[in-house]
């Protein structure tokens, strides 16, 4: 069965650093999403992206994120200057289209911890 | 604004039933999902409710009243398994994103 994958399972930065977390989405989905998840708290939307552009943002996704598909399979989330507060689970998800009904796959996350 | 509200724990023994609730407040409604996590994971996909009603998938099921802004997912014949955090998320209109809840941790004791 087609999944979402996404690396790094882990990653460690220092504050400050630039960090790019990688996704390849379901080959013949046209939607893509960032949401984080800090530890113990809700599944939050960061973005979402369509048509190789910013379709919709939240107030997290500040100048510091950044997005990108820069090829046919791999999609990216940028940070270009990591926080304490950065630290979370990054899911990367990724939908056939907007029609209800359609599910969004998630990927296995990327854990983010900031020192 | 968007607003949705679950309880934050239960439990319940291997063979029963369990309901888990789910009410919402959204500025607009495109359709309502349940999806399950495991500690560590990533959330998976249960179920979609767009019109009122039941929907019923092997020993999960879904229900959704637009017009109370209320959900439940069944859980029948519990299996330790089970045992797991189940987050209802909103698709509000006009938008692609998932607004999702807090989540609710059931425990499933033998």
């Amino acid at each position: 069965e087609p999944e979402v994958t996404q690396t790094p399972s882990h990653q460690v930065t220092q504050m400050g650093q630039e960090v790019i977390l990688r996704c390849v989405p379901i080959s013949n989905h046209l939607y893509f999403y960032w949401y984080r998840q800090i530890l113990g708290q809700k599944v939050e939307f960061l973005v979402s992206f369509y048509n190789n552009e910013i379709s919709e943002k939240s107030e997290i996704f500040d100048d510091q994120f950044s997005v990108e598909r820069p090829d046919g399979s791999n999609f990216t989330l940028k940070i270009r200057s990591t926080k304490l507060e950065d630290s979370a689970m990054y899911f990367c998800a990724s939908s056939e289209s907007l029609l209800g009904g359609l599910e969004q796959f998630f990927g296995p996350g990327t854990r983010l911890t900031v020192l | 604004g968007q607003n949705i509200d679950q309880p934050t724990e239960m439990t319940a023994t291997e063979g029963a039933i369990v309901q888990i609730n789910c009410t919402y407040q959204t500025s607009g409604f495109n359709g309502l999902f349940w999806y399950q996590q495991h500690a560590g994971e990533a959330p998976t996909f249960l179920s979609y409710n767009v019109l009122d009603g039941l929907e019923e998938k092997g020993r999960f099921s879904s229900f959704l009243s637009r017009s109370k802004g209320y959900s439940y997912l069944l859980l029948k014949e519990l299996q330790m398994k089970d045992s797991a955090s189940y987050l209802c998320a909103v698709s509000p209109r006009n938008t692609d994103k998932l607004i999702f809840g807090t989540g609710t941790r059931l425990q499933v004791f033998p």
